[in-house]
């Protein structure tokens, strides 16, 4: 089984400051993807960024970037040069290689600040 | 290519009724999956289809149920309603072929009231 945490409900930033949300996930699969999906108050979730566990490069996908520590089960996502369109619920997701079911955490509430 | 829709976008029952979700997928997605997403319980996965066959299954009781039509047009049923199951159910959909390295493409969700 998979578990994914997010230990930050809320946070708030700044326009066009940085900010990283953090995630920790546990698995016992060897092969496996670790996901952000972004839902914004309109409700459409959208992925993000996806890394997949062998690959030790970092993912980024413009300004969104994520810091994954494989032996530390950790995986967070930072954004740069925070945008209002940014505020949103986030979500950090595992899957095993062959799964199409990612197990989501609970989630974190972003709200970026003018 | 149009995006994943579902209908309706808001629905009122009342306990003891039941209801039909649809999902309309991206045009080549043969994967539906579906999801329930609430304040206290997070976002749980129901159930997927692929190619009209239940691939993989959540842990939901009997009242849950669903099922994927030959263009992957994909229903959910839920029987006998609780106050519980108020929710927003959101759908997915993907190619189905490619496990994890497969993008899901949500839907706007529908927003279940049960009274």
């Amino acid at each position: 089984a998979q578990t994914v945490t997010q230990s930050q409900p809320e946070m708030s930033v700044q326009e066009a400051e940085t900010v990283t949300l953090s995630c920790t996930y546990d698995t016992s699969e060897s092969n496996y993807y670790l996901f952000w999906y972004k839902q914004p108050p309109s409700r459409q979730m959208i992925l993000v960024i996806r890394q997949e566990a062998y690959k030790q490069q970092n993912a980024t996908e413009n300004r969104f970037s994520v810091n994954f520590q494989k032996a530390a089960k950790s995986f967070s996502l930072k954004i740069s040069d925070s945008q209002l369109g940014d505020t949103a619920m986030y979500f950090c997701a595992s899957a095993s290689g062959g799964s199409y079911i990612p197990t989501f955490g609970r989630g974190t509430s972003l709200i970026v600040h003018p | 290519k149009a995006g994943v829709t579902q209908t309706p976008r808001y629905l009122i029952k009342t306990r003891g009724q039941q209801v039909t979700l649809s999902c309309s997928p991206i045009s080549g997605h043969r994967s539906v999956s579906w999801y329930q997403q609430t304040p206290g319980q997070g976002l749980q996965f129901l159930f997927e289809y692929f190619s009209e066959t239940q691939r993989n299954k959540g842990n939901f009781p009997g009242r849950f149920s669903g099922r994927q039509f030959s263009n992957s047009r994909s229903e959910m049923n839920v029987s006998t309603l609780e106050l519980g199951d108020s929710a927003l159910y959101l759908c997915a959909s993907s190619l189905g072929t490619g496990g994890a390295t497969d993008t899901q493409y949500f839907g706007p969700g529908t927003r279940l009231t049960v009274l």
